[in-house]
């Protein structure tokens, strides 16, 4: 067990609709990070935020948003959703604002757009 | 569980064999990589790390070698067991945050 807890597990949706996804990281560890996995794209970042400001943003559609919350849990928000948004959306935490620590994933949720 | 990657490469070894998955890494100014393991349904979980002023690093089991010369990592398991079936990703820090490769996945036959 990583310490890094994601809900929901799944989610199933329609097309054009709005859905939140929720992290909330080990205890202690300040930074947060969203990524996304499909079939044929692999694990793509989508940004990272350290004790609640944006420190990084990777390939983060504008449909997209995230934040995290004074209490570090973070949400990632996805909105006019597609087809193509199908995917495994896993968050991560660090207890370092660098990329010269370990990620420590949660078990991600899989979301189904239809 | 979700499969991940279905056109990924994969390596299948005889239980008890030695494992060896290697990975090409891109960017010259990284210097911290990492190796993570991915059960169905689950997210990925870290296995050992290295840095770069390190050209081996063992572990349980695993041992982690970098090459910088040639931008080559690899992840050697030894006596492989049927619970080391997963998918397999090297991460380097090039960049800002994180680039993971594309994972190989590994079957272990009885």
């Amino acid at each position: 067990d990583s310490g890094v807890t994601q809900t929901p597990k799944h989610l199933i949706t329609a097309t054009g609709q709005r859905v939140t996804l929720r992290c909330s990281p080990r205890s202690g560890d300040l930074s947060v990070y969203w990524y996304q996995q499909s079939l044929d794209q692999g694990l793509q970042f989508l940004i990272q935020y350290y004790n609640g400001e944006e420190r990084a943003k990777g390939n983060i559609l504008e449909r997209f948003s995230a934040q995290q919350f004074p209490d570090l849990h973070s949400e990632l928000n996805l909105s006019s959703l597609e087809l193509g948004d199908s995917a495994l959306y896993f968050c991560a935490s660090s207890g370092y604002r660098g990329s010269d620590s370990p990620l420590h994933f949660g078990n991600g949720t899989r979301l189904t757009v239809t | 569980g979700e499969s991940v990657g279905l056109h990924l490469p994969t390596l299948s070894v005889q239980e008890g064999d030695n494992s060896i998955i290697n990975c090409a890494y891109s960017n010259s100014a990284s210097d911290y990589f990492i190796w993570y393991k991915q059960e169905s349904g689950k997210g990925p979980q870290f296995i050992i790390d290295i840095r770069s002023n390190m050209d081996k690093r063992q572990g349980q089991r695993v041992t982690v070698l970098l090459n910088k010369t040639v931008k080559h990592l690899s992840l050697q398991i030894a006596a492989t067991q049927p619970g080391d079936s997963a998918v397999y990703f090297c991460a380097e820090n090039g960049g800002q945050n994180f680039v993971f490769g594309p994972g190989t996945r590994l079957s272990v036959l009885p």
